[in-house]
């Protein structure tokens, strides 16, 4: 199974970010999202398509249906530079797939 | 509070094996709710999940490398163990523990936590 991300998304400071993570019919997994920083280790900041942990601002949303998933992410700040990874779960290979990673700059 | 930290040589020649340790805190390992697992990352590339285990022993592995990787638990350390055989420099990477609590379903909830990572280099 095979997760399809854009290599990089840029956005300026307060406006909205969306970055997408594309497989074959996506919307029928329950997809989970990472935020790492260089030189940190991945961070949840999405769960089950839309569920935020416990301290992650609810700029942070997310969204699923048909063959994309989405992360959302309002109001950037420089402080969400990032790269994003999704993740879902191959049921029929019984292992966790990765998307590529998309990194988030602002401008 | 949960914990992670990977323990390990940082180098390791080729066709030999990698033998890494994650040592668990704040929480039992022998937890009911909770599978635990190894992800790496090559340098400047992406994350591959190599394979999660369960305090009882039952594994999942990466098809790509599951006839190289040996996961283990030691319950009465709270640890647990990767050992991937015959590496290659393809397997220098930086290699993350991290723990699975899925809520309702196996594939609910994510990796809530993770170690700082360790990073193994495969060089002769």
């Amino acid at each position: 199974y095979v997760l399809t991300q854009p290599p990089s998304v840029s956005v300026a400071p307060g406006q909205t970010a969306r970055i997408t993570c594309g497989g074959n019919n996506i919307g029928s997994k329950i997809v989970h999202w990472y935020q790492q920083k260089p030189g940190q280790a991945p961070v949840l900041v999405v769960y089950d398509d839309s569920d935020r942990p416990s301290g992650i601002p609810e700029r942070f949303s997310g969204s699923n249906s048909g063959d994309t998933a989405t992360l959302t992410i309002s109001r950037v700040e420089a402080g969400d530079e990032a790269d994003y990874y999704c993740q879902v779960w191959d049921g029929s290979s019984d292992h966790w797939v990765f998307g590529g990673g998309t990194r988030l700059t602002v401008l | 509070q949960l914990q992670l930290q990977e323990s390990g040589p940082g180098l390791v020649k080729p066709s030999e094996t990698l033998s890494l340790t994650c040592i668990v805190s704040g929480d039992s390992i022998s937890s009911s709710s909770s599978y635990w697992g190894w992800i790496r990352q090559p340098p400047g590339k992406g994350l591959e999940w190599i394979g999660s285990i369960y305090f009882s022993g039952s594994t999942y592995h990466n098809p790509s490398l599951k006839s190289r990787v040996t996961i283990s638990v030691d319950t009465s350390k709270n640890q647990f163990f990767l050992k991937l055989s015959s590496v290659t420099p393809a397997d220098t990477a930086v290699y993350y523990c991290a723990r699975h609590n899925p809520q309702y379903s196996y594939d609910s909830s994510g990796f809530g936590g993770w170690g700082q990572g360790t990073l193994v280099t495969v060089s002769s």
